[in-house]
C-alpha cells in the first residue's frame, strides 16, 4: 500500500446511474489529484485540489464532479456517464508546499460504463 | 506545451540482461522527473524521483539519469528479473498558472517483459 487508498477497486455502472469514487490519504499531504488512464493513452490530469480548493479543471465534462471536503479525502461523483468514460481512475497526493516532493498514487478504480 | 515520449513502447528481454528505458520531453523547464512502475490493472508505484538540479538517482538495481538540457532521461535496470515485468512510466513536473501544485505530465510508458 502506498498510503493513498481508493475505493471501490472495481465499479460497473449503467449510463443512467450515479456513483462516487473515493480517495483517502493520511500522509499529511494537502494537494490531491484525479487522473484518468484510458487504454493506449497517457495518464490525463482531470482535477487538482490544493488546501481543499479546486485549482485546476482540465476541461473535464460536467458529468464528472469532484469534491474535496478536507485535505485527507477526495471524491469523484459520476452521473450519466458514457461508455468512453470507462477507464482506470487514479488518485494522487503530495504536499503542496514542497515543490521538490514526488507524487504518491493510489491503486485506482477500474470503471466500466455499460 | 510539454510532451513526454517513451521509447520503446514494448521490450522483451531474457532474465539477467541489463536494459535501458528512454524518456524524452520537449520543454526543459521542469521541476523534477519521476519514474513509476505499473503492474497490469494496478496503480502506480514510485520508483525514483530526480530533481531538476540532479543528474541521477539510484535505488537498488535501478538507476535513473536526467539531462535536462537535452530533454532526456533514462532508466537503467541491472540484472533484470521476471518480477521486473511491468509498464514503466516517466512523468515530468511542470508548473502551471499561479498555483504551486504543479502538473505531472506522463509518457505512454514502456511495457517490459522479462522472460525466465
Amino acid at each position: 500500500e502506498t498510503g493513498v487508498t481508493q475505493t471501490p477497486r472495481h465499479l460497473v455502472m449503467g449510463m443512467t446511474n450515479k456513483k462516487s469514487l473515493k480517495c483517502e490519504q493520511h500522509l499529511g499531504h494537502n494537494a490531491m489529484y484525479w487522473y484518468k488512464q484510458s487504454a493506449k493513452k497517457p495518464l490525463e490530469l482531470m482535477f487538482v485540489y490544493s488546501l481543499e480548493e479546486r485549482v485546476e479543471n482540465n476541461s473535464v465534462p460536467s458529468r464528472f464532479s469532484p469534491e474535496c471536503p478536507n485535505s485527507s479525502h477526495l471524491f469523484l461523483h459520476l452521473h450519466t456517464l458514457q461508455p468512453e468514460d470507462s477507464a482506470l481512475y487514479l488518485c494522487a497526493s503530495r504536499p503542496s508546499s514542497q515543490w521538490d516532493y514526488g507524487y504518491t498514487f493510489g491503486s485506482g478504480t477500474r470503471l466500466t460504463v455499460v | 506545451k510539454q510532451e513526454v515520449t517513451q521509447i520503446p513502447a514494448a521490450l522483451s528481454v531474457p532474465e539477467g540482461e541489463n536494459l535501458v528505458l528512454n524518456c524524452s520531453f520537449t520543454d526543459s523547464a521542469i521541476y523534477n522527473l519521476q519514474w513509476f512502475r505499473q503492474d497490469p490493472g494496478k496503480g502506480l508505484t514510485s520508483l525514483l524521483l530526480i530533481q531538476s538540479s540532479q543528474r541521477e538517482q539510484t535505488s537498488g538495481r535501478l538507476n535513473a539519469s536526467l539531462d535536462k538540457s537535452s530533454g532526456r532521461s533514462t532508466l537503467y535496470i541491472a540484472a533484470s528479473q521476471p518480477g521486473d515485468s511491468a509498464t514503466y512510466l516517466c512523468a515530468v513536473k511542470s508548473a502551471f498558472g499561479s498555483s504551486n501544485t504543479g502538473k505531472l505530465i506522463f509518457g505512454q510508458g514502456t511495457t517490459l517483459q522479462v522472460k525466465p
